[in-house]
């Protein structure tokens, strides 16, 4: 059974940083790209990065480019991403995803900016 | 970067069919046939319903079905339940590597 497990959401103040984890399962994780995709509260989806499947290839929204950095570790079969220089319009549940089709997604992860 | 275009609600009656429309442009929907749909209810992570424009992953009811036609996308559910009120979205592969979601359509069972 796929399984996807975001951590690391929490409370962060504006300017600060924070890493969320996505840990898989369930399939041959490096045989996949991946992507976080976000979603404010009552707004819609937005893809926010995705990372090819031996993590060469890295992908940014315009809204996170030089501010977010995503990476995967093949062995440990686990997605990140890195968050600096946090703004409020961050503030958004983070899912992880198996791309292309995004047919799996994780149970998202709260990150919350505010002072 | 600009997000694909739903119509925000749409409603039917149990029983009846309605049709999500997904419209964007040669650069994405028009382009390419990564293009797939999801439901979402409340509080819940969205789930892939439909894939590739018109493929449905094992599990999904035969009542979802998905085309295309230029730069529009179309989700179709048949024989409405009171369990499909949810918000659907559409995604679409775009160029450079990156990937759009449509701004989430409502659908209310009546």
């Amino acid at each position: 059974e796929v399984q996807l497990l975001e951590s690391g959401g929490g409370l962060v103040q504006p300017g600060g940083s924070l890493r969320l984890s996505c840990a898989a399962s369930g399939f041959t994780f490096s045989t996949y790209a991946m992507a976080w995709v976000r979603q404010a509260p009552g707004k819609g989806l937005l893809w926010v990065s995705s990372i090819s499947g031996d993590g060469g290839g890295t992908y940014y929204a315009d809204s996170v480019k030089g501010r977010f950095t995503i990476s995967r570790d093949n062995s440990k079969n686990t997605l990140y991403l890195q968050m600096n220089s946090l703004r409020a319009e961050d503030t958004a549940v983070y899912y992880c995803a198996r791309i292309t089709s995004f047919d799996y997604w994780g149970q998202g992860s709260l990150v919350t900016v505010s002072s | 970067q600009s997000a694909l275009t739903q119509p925000a609600s749409v409603s039917g009656s149990p029983g009846q069919s309605i049709t999500i429309s997904c419209t964007g442009t040669n650069s994405d929907i028009g382009g390419y046939n990564y293009i797939s749909w999801y439901q979402q209810h409340p509080g819940k992570a969205p789930k892939l319903m439909i894939s590739e424009v018109s493929n449905r992953p094992s599990g999904v009811s035969n009542r979802f079905s998905g085309s295309k036609s230029g730069n529009t996308a179309s989700l179709t559910i048949s024989g409405l339940q009171a369990e499909d009120e949810a918000d659907y979205y559409c995604s679409s592969y775009a160029s450079s590597s990156t990937w759009l979601f449509g701004g989430g359509t409502k659908l209310t069972v009546l």
